[in-house]
Formats: C-alpha cells, structure tokens, sequence
C-alpha cells in the first residue's frame, strides 16, 4: 500500500511476551510516524520519528511501548509484556523530507494478545 | 483537544446515486486529508486540501475545503460498489506533523 512495508502483518502473542513490529517506509522517505486503530474507531497517532531520532512521543504510553528508527534498517515498535488491551491493527506511515508533506500508510500489523 | 467529528457515521445507499459526508472541527486546521480503507489495509490517501474554500476533484469524488479551514466535505457523484469503504478524514495543525484522525464514515453502496 503506497510502498510503505509492514511486517508481520498478523502477529500473535501471549500475555506477558513481547511483540516487534517492523516498518518500511517509502523510498526516499526520512520521517516514520506510528499509530493505532482499535475497531470502530479512527487512527491515533503515537509516536513520530526521523533518522535516529524520536521527535515526538506523547501519544505513545510511557511503559511497556519504545520506538526506534535506526540509521539503517526498518522503524520499530516494541510492546514489552503485552496484555490483552494492546490488541490492535498498528499503522506506520512516512512522508517525505518535510513532516508538511501527506503521509502514506502501510497496510497495518494486526496484533492479537491471547 | 482537538477532535474531527465525521456524519454519518454509517451510510447505505444504492448504486447510482449521489452522497456527500462531512469533516467538522471547531479548530483550525493547515491541511486536511482525506483518506479510504478497505477491510484489512491501511488508509489510502485520496486528496490534501490546504487552502480555505478549496475545490478539488478526482473522477466522481469533489472535496471541499470550508473557509474557515475548520470542515470539509466529501461529494460522491453515482456512487459505485467499488466507493464501498471506510472514509476518514485527517487534520494536521499549522507548523506540526501529528493527524488528528475522524471516527470515520461507514460507506456501503449497493449493486
């Protein structure tokens, strides 16, 4: 969905365990933003992030939840000891050099805490 | 806070005919999105408006942009099956990056 990869796209965890999220984003793309969407309801943003750097986290919960876009390689969401509220699809998007500029969403990771 | 209410929350209609959905903010907006997703995937973005009363159109969907940059509407002309999805709208604040996302519109188009 518009070049931004999100990988797994169906992830499975017990309560307790942790889940990693992976995200893509499209060619040329520096800035990466994290939301989440429960059913029935729009998307919330959680965190955004350029190169190395977390520009703004105040969406993200203050335990269990870290994001991280290195230098090289995917963005990351990570969710320690996850419960059963963290059930949700979680959306990466990225725009171009400006954070002004649209942003475009991968398809999702649907994660399910049994 | 801010928040984008989006009416109806639901639609069905029949293939062929017209609807229009809405956007509505008591804030200000620099640019709002509008965005459609199908089951199972992420948002797909349709149109940026970013200036007060702006028009702009994509085949059979006409966007508006309210004056005031505070609401936005959505005109579907002879809907088809394919419109069927679920429509949301998002605004982003003067100089920041963060969306603000609607609750979104249900639509169903019927054969």
């Amino acid at each position: 969905n518009a070049g931004v990869m999100q990988n797994p796209r169906h992830l499975v965890r017990r309560r307790g365990q942790e889940a990693r999220l992976r995200c893509s984003p499209m060619k040329g793309h520096s800035h990466v933003y994290w939301y989440r969407q429960l059913p029935e309801e729009g998307l919330k943003f959680m965190v955004y992030l350029q190169k190395e750097n977390i520009i703004d986290e105040s969406g993200m919960p203050k335990e269990r939840f870290s994001a991280e876009f290195p230098k090289e390689g995917p963005s990351i969401l990570r969710i320690q000891q996850v419960v059963r509220g963290d059930s949700a699809a979680y959306f990466c998007a990225s725009s171009l050099w400006d954070s002004n500029q649209p942003q475009h969403f991968g398809d999702g990771t649907r994660l399910s805490i049994l | 806070t801010q928040l984008l209410e989006q009416s109806p929350q639901f639609l069905s209609i029949q293939e062929g005919e017209n609807l229009t959905v809405y956007c509505n903010s008591s804030s200000v907006f620099s640019s709002l999105q509008w965005y459609r997703q199908e089951p199972g995937e992420g948002p797909v973005l349709l149109v940026t408006v970013v200036t007060g009363g702006e028009v702009k159109k994509l085949k059979r969907l006409t966007f508006q942009f309210g004056d005031a940059r505070k609401d936005s509407s959505l005109h579907i002309t002879a809907a088809q099956t394919g419109d069927t999805g679920l429509y949301l709208c998002a605004g982003a604040n003067p100089g920041t990056y963060k969306y603000i996302f609607g609750t979104g519109t249900r639509l169903k188009v019927l054969a």
